[in-house]
């Protein structure tokens, strides 16, 4: 089975600094028949539904904040929030997507919170 | 501006089955997009149970596969759950959400709604 691990499970950053929420795969989530990581990344915020933050592992979702950035490639991947806000208090996780046979698994989620 | 609503009873005894319908406005169903469904046991993380296309064709999670059933009726712009021999570990919120085209992610999603297992 494929398995992702997210990590860290929590995380405390002041106002204004960087979070950073790392996501690794034990298979590689490079799809080859267009060249682009199958790796997603979603906002929670208590009694939402998920937002959809970065596809692809780094294209951002229209509306969502360039303070939002996804990285990696393969296997491990990272979502940094840059000059964090009160507004990004939340849980992210992450999701991936592999087949065959066509599975989305999603991390185990990381909650942020302002130290 | 395409939005989801899920609906059904929020209480089901054990054993029985749980049957939640998702209501499309603002687009077409029978686009090329794929419908998911996505369940969230209270204060735990997110687990996706399956798709249907617009053609009808079903992908599910294979932890749950044997007790899921994933239908569309395009007539009435909607798609729908049923996961029969429902027990306590089945208590969660369950959304409905939009696969983003080629993208293998959920870019719109139902506000959801909880489902408690119990007698």
């Amino acid at each position: 089975d494929i398995v992702m691990t997210q990590s860290p499970d929590s995380l405390a950053v002041s106002l204004g600094e960087r979070a950073t929420i790392n996501c690794k795969s034990s298979q590689s989530l490079l799809y080859r028949s267009n060249n682009k990581n199958l790796l997603a990344w979603y906002q929670q915020r208590p009694g939402q539904p998920p937002k959809l933050l970065i596809y692809w592992a780094s294209t951002r979702e229209s509306g969502v904040p360039d303070r939002f950035s996804g990285s990696g490639s393969g296997t491990d991947f990272t979502l940094t929030i840059s000059r964090l806000q009160a507004e990004d208090v939340a849980v992210y996780y992450c999701q991936q997507y592999y087949s065959p046979p066509p599975l989305y698994t999603f991390g185990q989620g990381t909650k942020l919170e302002i130290k | 501006q395409v939005q989801l609503q899920e609906s059904g009873p929020g209480l089901v005894k054990p054993s029985g089955t749980l049957s939640l319908t998702c209501a499309v406005t603002g687009g077409s169903i029978s686009n090329s997009n794929w419908w998911s469904w996505v369940r969230q046991p209270p204060g735990k993380g997110l687990e996706w149970i399956g798709e249907i296309s617009h053609s009808g064709t079903t992908n599910y999670n294979p932890s749950l596969k044997s007790r899921v059933t994933i239908s569309i009726d395009k007539s009435k712009n909607q798609f729908s759950l049923k996961v029969i021999s429902v027990t306590a570990a089945d208590t969660a919120v369950y959304y409905c959400a939009r696969d983003l085209d080629a993208a293998a992610a959920f870019d719109y999603w139902g506000q959801g709604t909880l489902v408690t297992v119990s007698s």
